[in-house]
């Protein structure tokens, strides 16, 4: 039972660089999603996608970008990474919005130097 | 914007003892509160998902109760074991796919 897959697990960039960090489920589910984790903050929603062809912004989406690539597969793009997105980030999915438990991956841990 | 709080932030108590886990929330407007377990290096594992229109749910030895008019939430661990150590959350989603964190307690059971 995979769930949802996150990679990579971690990363090191330097400030300037982009990269995307990469979410697969294999649940069939709507609804996918991707947070960051800061310490002292809890979780915090970057964007959505409430089913397939759309997303949303969260609470804190400035300096990313996503792409719903199909059902399975929702990725994190950062376009010119700064050390305020040093982060654990996590991808989740569910069945429908809100309504329906989250499922979550393992985390990517990013440094950015 | 909604703030949910838990406390305290860390707990220690001996195996076999009986815990409750705290965390309440500023708008009681809310379609349903979401009790997570994590572990260290690791993701989110729902534990309890209570709807706005429920008072509690259980799950073997947890029972998550839910008072939505005073903005709190409880969860209750029986018979405490090692493997119960981990980080719990609280979750509440208040609608528009928002689903607003606590910091969450760090449970340490000792043998």
């Amino acid at each position: 039972n995979a769930g949802v897959t996150q990679t990579p697990k971690f990363q090191v960039l330097k400030t300037g660089q982009s990269m995307t960090l990469q979410c697969a489920q294999d649940m069939n589910h709507n609804s996918m999603y991707w947070y960051r984790q800061d310490p002292g903050m809890g979780l915090r929603l970057i964007y959505y996608s409430a089913s397939e062809g759309t997303t949303d912004k969260g609470e804190v989406p400035n300096g990313y970008n996503v792409s719903r690539l199909n059902k399975r597969e929702f990725s994190l793009r950062l376009e010119s990474a700064a050390p305020s997105q040093t982060s654990v980030y996590f991808c989740a999915s569910s069945r429908g919005q809100g309504y329906e438990p989250q499922h979550f991956g393992d985390g990517t841990r990013l440094s950015i130097l | 914007k909604q703030e949910v709080t838990q406390i305290p932030a860390a707990l220690s108590v001996p195996e076999g003892e009986n815990l409750v886990l705290n965390c309440s929330f500023t708008d009681s407007a809310i379609y349903n509160l979401q009790w997570f377990r994590q572990d260290p290096g690791k993701g989110l594992t729902s534990l309890l998902l209570i709807q706005s229109s429920q008072r509690e749910q259980t799950s073997g030895r947890l029972n998550a109760s839910l008072d939505k008019s005073s903005g709190r939430s409880t969860l209750y661990i029986a018979a405490s074991q090692p493997g119960d150590s981990a980080t719990y959350l609280c979750a509440v989603y208040s609608g528009a796919n928002n689903l607003f964190f606590g910091t969450g307690t760090r449970l340490t059971v000792i043998p």
